[in-house]
């Protein structure tokens, strides 16, 4: 099973800052891996798709990186409306396998 | 408008039966394999299964293999999850979730329903 260890857990930011969440796979998984947000009492939202592959709709402050085992989810200049929970997600192999989420919080 | 709507979640014993149904709508359903991820009360995200888009080829994580069992009617554009031998540790909110490509097991999922929460609890 590949797992996914995110980092950090928990991040308190003000708005306008930049906020970087990572995501680290226990084996290289090529570029399969994909972030939501989610929001309290809200279904997983796609984000990213494929670590760098931007979403329509999804606000071009988000943005991804990596490849193999590291990624990156940037947000640049944080906006309240971004407070959430944030996880990655691998669909290099099976069993599919989620990071345990970053949560998000607005100072 | 694509649109997943899960129904058939409730308050069940330890030991007990259910079965969750996923509607699909707005999309060619058995053009894609689908999925449930479940979610446990203020915890992470959790893949349970998945089905191929004609039902032949399902797969389960170890933590459900052999109790539940995940199938669809395509001429109903529904998925379905029978639990069986339900555990506490099986409280959780259940998703359906589409895939983005027709693929064996179709990348990220880009379609999620609004869940139906399971509770196992005597």
């Amino acid at each position: 099973e590949i797992v996914l260890t995110q980092s950090p857990d928990f991040q308190s930011v003000t708005p306008k800052e930049k906020v970087t969440i990572t995501c680290r796979a226990s084996q290289s998984i090529g570029s399969s891996l994909h972030w939501y947000q989610q929001k309290p009492d809200q279904s997983p939202k796609l984000l990213i798709k494929y670590a760098s592959q931007s979403i329509s709709g999804v606000p071009s402050r988000f943005s991804g990186s990596g490849s193999g085992t590291d990624f990156t989810l940037t947000i640049n200049s944080l906006e309240a409306e971004d407070a959430a929970t944030y996880y990655c997600h691998q669909s290099s192999s099976l069993p599919l396998t989620f990071g345990g989420g970053t949560k998000v919080e607005i100072k | 408008e694509v649109q997943l709507v899960e129904s058939g979640g409730v308050v069940v014993q330890p030991g007990g039966s259910l079965r969750l149904s996923c509607a699909a709508s707005g999309f060619t359903f058995d053009d894609y394999a689908m999925h449930w991820v479940r979610q446990a009360p203020g915890k992470g995200l959790e893949w349970v299964s998945l089905i191929s888009w004609d039902g032949g080829s399902t797969y389960y994580a170890d933590s459900v293999k052999g109790r539940f069992t995940i199938s669809r009617d395509n001429s109903k554009n529904s998925l379905y999850l029978q639990m069986n031998s339900l555990r506490a540790e099986d409280t959780a909110l259940y998703y359906c979730a589409k895939p983005e490509l027709r693929a064996p097991m179709g990348g990220a999922f880009d379609i999620w329903g609004q869940g139906t929460m399971v509770t196992v609890s005597s």
